[in-house]
């Protein structure tokens, strides 16, 4: 079973900031929070990844809770394009399996 | 440029027959995954591989087989033993050594419809 949890769907205004949360609250020490997103009829694509601090790049922007519990994904300004299904998953140092869940789709309206 | 190739984009198959489905690597990962995906769903992981000529299996992997027989190529075989075949169908891979960190590498897919 996937080990975090998103909501299902989630919409969101073009040119607004969007915020993916996510929960894991059984994450251990080692384990990276990772995230990626699917487009429609594509594989999905890497979009960051982090342990503790914060990390911007330039698709997004994750911000970690102290806790570690749970993740937020900021899309800063949404456009069309970033309709799709974003996936939080976590990467331990000896995971050999990687378990995606259902993720949350989101809607971007114009 | 480096990546990963997955064939054939669509496929139709008859009920009662296998059908392989191919993936191939040219990023020099050893790590390389297989999943299904249905419509609305997320990845569900159906057999995994770290190392030429090893694999696991995954948690859907009744139905299905693969080889690793070479580092750059992972097939997949649906059988007719698979209840319901018709899917989207992902093959991603990963550097060893990057469990945690690597970032994974998807195919375009390949898209199983059983007539």
């Amino acid at each position: 079973d996937a080990k975090t949890t998103q909501p299902n769907s989630m919409e969101s205004n073009e040119e607004e900031p969007v915020h993916l949360p996510c929960n894991h609250s059984t994450i251990s020490g080692t384990d990276y929070i990772h995230w990626y997103r699917q487009l429609p009829s594509q594989g999905p694509e890497y979009v960051i990844h982090g342990l503790t601090s914060n990390v911007n790049n330039r698709m997004a922007s994750l911000a970690i809770a102290e806790d570690r519990k749970s993740s937020t994904l900021i899309l800063h300004r949404a456009t069309l394009r970033d309709a799709a299904v974003y996936y939080c998953i976590l990467r331990g140092l000896r995971d050999d399996k990687i378990i995606f869940g259902k993720g949350t789709r989101l809607h971007i309206l114009p | 440029d480096g990546g990963i190739t997955q064939s054939p984009k669509y496929l139709f198959r008859k009920e009662g027959q296998n059908v392989t489905l191919s993936c191939e690597q040219n990023l020099n990962h050893d790590a390389m995954y297989w999943y299904r995906q249905d419509p609305g769903q997320g990845l569900r992981l159906i057999y995994y591989s770290q190392i030429v000529n090893d694999f696991q299996k995954g948690d859907i992997a009744e139905g299905y087989s693969v080889s690793r027989e070479k580092k750059e190529s992972f097939p997949l075989t649906v059988t007719s033993a698979q209840k319901n075949p018709t899917a989207f169908y992902l093959c991603a891979s990963i550097p060893q050594g990057h469990m945690n960190t690597g970032e994974l590498f998807f195919g375009e897919g390949s898209r199983l419809t059983v007539l």
